[in-house]
């Protein structure tokens, strides 16, 4: 198993900016989510998703869409790119809703935003 | 007022010696706690999980959590370099959606 992957690994992007960050997982999870992590922040979820075709959107969602077409892939999109969206992202995946404590991590993106 | 509060540190100890790191959270309604540990450029990697309150031992890693008190705890014994990295707490309710909230992560480092 490959786990949780992402891509790309690093990105850099001009203001206004569109894109989207990838994410999948192989572990046939049901609860997907995404963070960013800023300095002295610590995780902060953007959006999660509780299965094919649900999503809802968590702590700081603003920026930002997903949308979650299959159980495997959780992109993430941003829709006009700001300085302040400049931060490492993670994609998390757990098996169960309830019990999603064992949070799979992939290993980020960074993203910088000039 | 952040729902989860942890020094940041830095913290650094001589190989061999117990760490406690510890976090301290707002909301009565946190049943599941967590620690997670992340390496330098890494995703964090989930080190230990409690429900409710208690204790739970796993090897070197003790983790403790005091509702009480609205307090959790991380003990390593016997700390080696390896265990250099971020740790970061999480908690959340457990509810449906079950958003977790995270420490801003302490960093360690064990020096040989």
């Amino acid at each position: 198993n490959a786990g949780v992957t992402q891509t790309p690994k690093f990105q850099v992007l001009k203001t206004g900016q569109s894109m989207t960050l990838q994410c999948a997982q192989d572990m046939n999870h049901e609860y997907m989510s995404w963070y960013r992590q800023d300095p002295g922040m610590g995780l902060r979820l953007i959006h999660y998703s509780v299965g094919a075709g649900i999503t809802d959107q968590g702590e700081v969602p603003n920026g930002y869409n997903v949308s979650r077409s299959t159980t495997e892939d959780f992109p993430l999109r941003l829709l006009s790119a700001a300085p302040s969206q400049t931060s490492v992202y993670f994609c998390a995946s757990s098996r169960y809703r309830l019990s999603s404590y064992e949070q799979y991590f992939g290993p980020g993106t960074r993203l910088t935003v000039t | 007022q952040k729902e989860v509060e942890q020094d940041p540190g830095p913290l650094s100890v001589p190989e061999g010696a117990i760490v406690s790191l510890n976090c301290t959270y707002s909301n009565s309604a946190f049943q599941y706690f967590m620690w997670y540990r992340q390496y330098s450029r890494k995703g964090p990697e989930l080190l230990m999980y409690t429900y409710s309150s208690g204790n739970k031992e796993d090897g070197r890693f003790t983790a403790q959590v005091d509702k009480s008190s609205k307090y959790i705890s991380l003990f390593i014994r016997d700390s080696q370099p390896s265990d250099s990295a971020t740790y970061l707490c999480a908690m959340s309710a457990g509810n449906t959606g079950n958003q977790f909230y995270f420490g801003t992560g302490t960093s360690l480092t064990v020096i040989p």
